[in-house]
């Protein structure tokens, strides 16, 4: 069973920090690209960035809205996702989910999601 | 970018027939997937590839995409099919690729 566990949320003032992380099982983690997908209260889905898998070397992408103060990266070794969050804003407030294409290796639509982990940024 | 405009809500008679409508210039020319999400979880993927269903999702669900349109198509609508759905398409033509998501529609069944 394809499992995806998001953890790491919380409060954090603005200009502040945080690292989410993304447990994952029941599939090759190596093998699949692995994005992240905010929502912010009550609004709707924003993608925000994807590590590519091993064929694509790893290399990573970002939304313009998060690009500079964001970082995505993966260990392999325990098959997780780390999504590294800098500089930020009341308006990156919003649940996090980390998402993937487990049926292939492409860049596909997102068949599995994590529950999302909550990220208040607030003074 | 590319943008993908969805009707607020949509409201519909249990057993009675719901179309989603999801609008973007030359949509024809993407493959769009659809999501249903219901309050407090995460995004299920209901159609994907314009029309196809992936395991476990009822042949009540289908999707078609032609010019500048898509539709999600749902029949016999039934009570737990109240939920918010998402169209989607990867905007190739950007760099980097842009997963691109329509505003939402919120599926009221009477």
């Amino acid at each position: 069973e394809v499992q995806l566990v998001e953890s790491g949320g919380g409060l954090v003032q603005p200009g502040g920090s945080l690292r989410l992380s993304c447990a994952t099982s029941g599939f090759t983690f190596r093998d699949h690209n692995m994005d992240w997908v905010r929502q912010a209260p009550g609004k709707g889905l924003e993608w925000i960035g994807r590590s590519r898998n091993r064929v694509n070397s790893f290399t990573t992408e970002y939304a313009a809205s998060v690009k500079g103060r964001f970082t995505i990266s993966r260990d392999d070794s325990k098959k997780s996702l780390v999504l590294q969050m800098n500089s930020l804003k009341t308006d990156d407030t919003a649940i996090y989910y980390c998402a993937t294409f487990v049926l292939d290796s492409v860049m596909g639509p997102f068949d599995s999601w994590g529950r999302g982990t909550l990220v208040t940024v607030s003074s | 970018s590319y943008v993908l405009t969805q009707p607020p809500s949509v409201s519909v008679a249990p057993g009675k027939t719901a179309s989603i409508a999801c609008g973007g210039d030359k949509i024809g020319t993407y493959s769009v997937h659809w999501y249903q999400q219901k309050p407090g979880q995460a995004p299920v993927l209901v159609i994907h590839y314009d029309g196809g269903r992936p395991s476990g999702i009822p042949e009540r669900f289908s999707g078609s995409n032609s010019g500048n349109t898509a539709t999600l198509t749902i029949s016999r609508v039934e009570a737990g099919d109240e939920a918010d759905y998402y169209c989607q398409v990867l905007d190739s033509g950007s760099d980097p690729h842009v997963w691109v998501f329509g505003g939402g529609t919120k599926l009221t069944v009477l």
